[in-house]
């Protein structure tokens, strides 16, 4: 079965730090971009990165610039997103994706269950 | 930035209604358009990419149109599971967005 499964979220204090991982399994995780998408609480979805399948383009949006890091181990099929200075509006469900087709822009047809995020003191 | 704009926000309907939600993006995105439900607690589930390719499995009551700035999904007869949430998504050019969302809701 082609499945996702994201861990590591938690409440953390504002300026923070969590580092998120996301495991997959039943297709080759090599093969695709990857992505972290979030939902803050009763709101829409927002991208925030993706990554290359051998992690040498990354793409941020703006607002977790110079805060988030994504990155990926192909070896142990898991992809991660390290997330500093932590603030009140990055407190979201954070799911990983996967990118149709291997491409870099395209829809995600794979996503995990999410984990929650509470940025809080 | 490409702006989506989804309308309406929420709609009430019925069983075996049809039901139409329009996205509009900011500026042209070819056929770069997808269309995601999501339902309460759940992970959003691709419906359709390519502004009207319907992904394998997905009933055929669901269908997507449109090009460069306008896009419709349509529910041609709305079934019990279909009530949920919707967001268009554009995969024309970085950062990827999506839209505000459509609730259809239960008359």
């Amino acid at each position: 079965e082609v499945q996702l499964v994201e861990s590591g979220g938690g409440l953390v204090q504002p300026g923070g730090s969590l580092r998120l991982s996301c495991a997959a399994s039943g297709f080759i995780f090599s093969d695709y971009w990857m992505n972290w998408v979030r939902q803050a609480p009763g709101k829409g979805l927002e991208w925030v990165a993706n990554i290359k399948q051998d992690g040498s383009q990354k793409y941020y949006v703006d607002s977790v610039k110079g805060r988030f890091t994504i990155s990926r181990d192909n070896a142990k099929n898991s992809l991660y997103l390290q997330m500093n200075s932590l603030r009140a509006e990055d407190t979201a469900v954070y799911y990983c994706a996967r990118t149709v087709r291997g491409v870099i822009l395209d829809a995600f047809d794979i996503w995990g269950q999410g984990t929650m995020v509470t940025v809080s003191s | 930035d490409i702006q989506m704009t989804q309308s309406p926000s929420s709609v009430s309907v019925s069983v075996g209604d049809r039901v139409t939600i329009t996205c509009r993006a900011s500026q042209g995105i070819g056929s770069w358009l997808a269309w995601y439900q999501q339902k309460p607690g759940k992970a959003p589930k691709l419906l359709i990419n390519g502004a009207s390719s319907l992904q394998r499995g997905v009933p055929s009551r669901f269908s997507g149109s449109g090009s460069g700035t306008d896009f419709t999904l349509t529910i041609s007869s709305l079934q019990p599971e279909d009530f949920a949430t919707y967001y268009c998504q554009q995969a024309n050019s970085f950062p990827l967005t999506f839209g505000g969302g459509t609730k259809v809701e239960i008359k």
